[in-house]
């Protein structure tokens, strides 16, 4: 398909880790991105990890990357009330003047 | 803390008005973006400028009219909005556009805007 697609909603108890799922749709994609917004806020670049790479971390956060699957994933340990937000995979349209497109966004609730 | 600064924060205007959206950026990037965003969907892109010019028009509608009067600024004109025009604005900005190799996009906390 044509689109970057994520599932809508999670729901994590604080302490847990989280994972966010995403599917990307050009393979050529060099570069792809985790932002974070919050309620009333602009959207806060999270990391972003290389094409020929395969895992990132930073401090809580993990990315992974399947290329064969176009398959990425955001892993946040140990969850915080503070991480409740909606959380955007971005990929970059290289045929289409290197334009950002969205995912629909997962929208991480954490329960205390 | 943004780094990209945008005012103001809300709009209320009417269907006749006209009025402007800010953006300031002194990060030295030379890219700078308009996108429209509705309450929980992703930001849809609307403009691009590359070195103070236009490099992307999504085909948005002429009542939406940009500027770019320097490397730090970049202006929204409004004209005769509607209805349907009314959402989240952020302006993002990034050292050089995104062909140039990794050039993550940061962006401002958005103006909320509301047509009457």
């Amino acid at each position: 398909g044509e689109d970057v697609e994520q599932s809508l909603f999670l729901s994590v108890r604080e302490g847990d880790s989280s994972v966010i799922n995403c599917t990307y749709t050009d393979s050529s994609s060099t570069y792809l991105y985790w932002y974070k917004q919050e309620p009333g806020a602009g959207l806060q670049l999270l990391t972003y990890i290389f094409s020929n790479m395969d895992m990132k971390q930073d401090q809580r956060l993990t990315v992974l990357l399947n290329k064969k699957d176009k398959h990425l994933s955001l892993r946040i340990a140990d969850t915080q009330t503070g991480d409740s937000a909606i959380y955007f995979c971005a990929e970059i349209r290289e045929n289409q003047g290197g334009k950002l497109i969205f995912g629909q966004g997962t929208e991480l609730s954490v329960k205390p | 803390d943004t780094e990209v600064t945008q005012t103001p924060k809300h709009l209320v205007m009417g269907m006749t008005n006209k009025k402007s959206l800010k953006c300031e950026q002194h990060m030295g990037h030379r890219a700078m973006y308009w996108y429209k965003q509705k309450a929980k969907k992703p930001p849809e892109l609307m403009f691009v400028y590359s070195y103070e010019k236009l490099s992307i028009n999504e085909s948005v509608p002429s009542r939406f009219s940009p500027e770019c009067p320097n490397s730090s600024l970049l202006n929204l004109h409004l004209h005769a909005l509607q209805p349907e025009d009314s959402a989240l604005y952020l302006c993002a900005s990034s050292f050089r556009q995104n062909l140039e190799g990794n050039q993550p996009q940061h962006f401002g906390d958005g103006t909320r805007l509301s047509i009457l």
